[in-house]
């Protein structure tokens, strides 16, 4: 069965510093990855996805991921964060198409 | 554009009550999933509706049950609710049952059963 784990439950960053958040999947075949973001009271936002191609995939708000297979990773990453930025982060792995598989969640908090 | 939007916002049940929560999905969209995320959880995908059927199903008891109508729209319906279905219920749509198009959410309907 396939699995995603996010390592950090939570994450404390400096506005302006760098934000690399982390994602392992286990998937037999090449998977679809995704990044959402919830903001309190809010649904889940796409922020980038990756199907095939390049494996260094740009999404919104200055967000980019990398794909990494042979690490079995999809980590994402901003060079600068915003006060903004603070929110949950949830990487997720289609398994059978409509049927997502989301890790547990990392809680960003930025501190001035 | 509207998105998807759910109903109710927040309810209270207490235990053996059932409750229905409503979608609608994105203007243009025909396919509606539910997820159930817990406090501290990533959401848990429950089933997914295309063309008035259910066409796939999670890890969830029969007590979980839902309907898609001809306009697109869905309910999830929950029976003899326990306190561990107190959670966050996604509803999310997109277009087709196949193909690379993403799911989009909606905010929510927070139940909490006591």
């Amino acid at each position: 069965a396939q699995s995603v784990t996010q390592p950090d439950i939570h994450i404390t960053v400096s506005e302006g510093a760098s934000l690399e958040l982390r994602c392992n999947y286990s998937y037999g075949a090449t998977p679809y990855l995704f990044w959402y973001v919830q903001s309190p009271g809010q649904g889940l936002q796409l922020l980038l996805k990756y199907f095939s191609g390049d494996t260094l995939v740009q999404g919104i708000k200055g967000f980019e991921a990398e794909f990494k297979r042979s690490q079995s990773s999809f980590n994402l990453r901003k060079p600068s964060v915003h006060w903004s930025d603070a929110a949950e982060y949830f990487c997720a792995v289609v398994e059978v198409w409509g049927k997502f598989q989301f890790g547990a969640g990392t809680q960003v908090v930025v501190t001035p | 554009d509207a998105g998807v939007t759910q109903s109710p916002t927040h309810l209270i049940k207490t235990r053996g009550q059932q409750v229905t929560l409503r979608c609608s999905p994105k203007s243009g969209h025909d396919t509606v999933s539910w997820y159930q995320q817990a406090l501290g959880q990533g959401p848990q995908f429950i089933f997914q509706y295309y063309e008035e059927e259910e066409r796939q199903r999670g890890n969830f008891p029969d007590r979980f049950s839902g309907h898609q109508f001809p306009n697109y729209s869905s309910e999830l319906n929950v029976n003899a609710l326990l306190l561990g279905d107190s959670a966050l219920y996604l509803c999310a749509s997109s277009l087709g049952e196949q193909g690379t198009n993403v799911l989009t959410f909606g905010a929510g309907s927070r139940l909490t059963v006591l």
